[in-house]
């Protein structure tokens, strides 16, 4: 069958840390992914994206790297602040446009 | 640029009701998507409009229909609420091109909708 997954439903980590958020996928023809952040009370946002020819993308703060082999997506957040405080999904999409969610990491920065 | 705006942000039926969930987007994104969150889960794709003009179903259409009136706007359907469509409902918009995403979608701030 076809899904996206995330290995942990909570993590917890100490600010100015470095935070890893995982994620697992079963269709190998996903052919873009893209990590979200959903602040409570508020639609989910755009973080980072990923084409399936790359296997790592940097942005501010944040990693995405990509193996294909395993069909294993990570966020890499370096120097965790408060604000980084949110529930994170991995979501893929196929040809056509349809994003699929996995279920989300909720993420708790301790000051 | 007010981005992606949905209306209502809160709405209580009783079960049988129906009703419309609005959505309209003000940067000329030609696909649009109804997506549904309940506590615990990611969103699931209710529907989705590639262009104007089509419609496609996604993984949860059943009991909702959908209406691309123009390009800005995308409407969401209950015909005959039931307590199974208690959750937060969320439009998004993008820009697609030879149906390749070749960005983010992005959100509105989501519609709260309970159905007694």
């Amino acid at each position: 069958g076809e899904s996206v997954g995330l290995h942990l439903p909570t993590l917890s980590v100490q600010e100015g840390d470095n935070s890893i958020i995982n994620c697992a996928y079963s269709n190998s023809a996903s052919d873009y992914f893209i990590w979200y952040k959903q602040e409570s009370g508020k639609g989910p946002q755009f973080i980072i994206d990923i084409r399936s020819n790359m296997d790592k993308r940097q942005g501010q703060r944040v990693t995405v790297l990509l193996n294909k082999t395993v069909k294993h997506l990570s966020l890499q957040i370096a120097a965790t602040q408060p604000g980084d405080s949110a529930v994170y999904f991995c979501a893929e999409t196929r040809r056509g446009g349809k994003l699929i969610f996995g279920q989300g990491t909720e993420l708790s920065v301790k000051p | 640029n007010a981005g992606v705006t949905q209306t209502p942000k809160f709405q209580v039926l009783k079960t049988g009701q129906s009703m419309t969930l609005q959505c309209a987007q003000d940067m000329n994104h030609n696909s649009m998507y109804w997506y549904r969150q309940d506590p615990g889960m990611g969103l699931r794709l209710i529907y989705y409009s590639a262009s104007e003009g089509t419609t496609d179903k996604g993984e949860v259409p059943n009991g909702y229909n959908v209406s691309r009136l123009n390009k800005r706007e995308f409407s969401l359907r209950l015909e005959s609420a039931a307590p199974s469509q208690t959750s937060v409902y969320f439009c998004a918009s993008s820009f697609q091109t030879r149906g390749l995403n070749t960005g983010e979608l992005f959100f509105g701030e989501g519609s709260r909708l309970t159905v007694l």
